[in-house]
């Protein structure tokens, strides 16, 4: 079973708050992923991070930032949140390519009110 | 850019045979994937098949590669309730950088 853990789980929150969604691996990893999954399904990458200070946007648009100061841990902050932010967060790891194998944390469904 | 295209939705009788199909766009990718989610949880890995080869096969599941039609299928032999999820295609994105998933296909299993 994979070692990656999110925290909280769940989160209902009043809009305009700040919140920041955790994630560790105890894999070593160097590569993390962030990706928002909607009600239909779909999973939208929203930030990546190559190892240690790296950080990078992913295929959809979002207000959310990350850092990645340790290799384990890569936690991805709202300065405010909104309605709109309500959905479902995953984050991933995995070794370098070529494998991109990616192993999933549990997830935060957050919900903005 | 990489687009993984599935069907939306299965739905099948517990002891049937359930097959997700799956296409993809880069034929040079390494290897496909597929990832199951269980309601209220993360995704995780089901199985791969490197692409030089054209079938394999794990317990109930196999997976067929035609890398000339770019197609890729998951067939769940002797299918039960606890495999109803939402099983995802994938493929690593141009230049390896992450993976391109398809939108998920919900399998429902009914006694």
């Amino acid at each position: 079973e994979a070692d990656i853990y999110q925290t909280p789980r769940y989160l209902v929150i009043g809009t305009g708050k700040k919140i920041t969604l955790e994630c560790s691996q105890t894999m070593g990893h160097d590569k993390m992923y962030w990706y928002q999954q909607d009600p239909g399904m779909e999973l939208h990458l929203i930030h990546y991070s190559y190892g240690v200070n790296s950080t990078e946007k992913g295929d959809l648009s979002s207000e959310s930032t990350v850092s990645r100061i340790r290799t384990e841990h890569f936690p991805l902050t709202l300065e405010s949140a909104r309605p709109s932010h309500t959905s479902q967060y995953l984050c991933a790891s995995s070794r370098v390519e070529p494998y991109n194998e990616q192993f999933f944390g549990p997830g935060t469904r957050l919900t903005v009110l | 850019g990489e687009d993984v295209e599935q069907s939306l939705f299965l739905s099948v009788r517990e002891g049937d045979s359930s097959v997700i199909n799956c296409t993809y766009t880069d034929s040079s990718s390494t290897y496909l994937y597929w990832y199951k989610q269980e309601p209220g949880a993360g995704l995780q890995l089901l199985t791969y098949i490197f692409s030089n080869m054209d079938m394999k096969q794990d317990q109930r599941l196999t997976v067929l590669l035609n890398k000339k039609d770019k197609h890729l299928s998951l067939r769940i032999a002797d299918t039960q309730t606890g495999d109803s999820a939402i099983y995802f295609c994938a493929e690593p994105s141009s230049g390896y950088s992450t993976l391109t998933f398809g939108k998920g296909t919900m399998l429902l299993v009914s006694p």
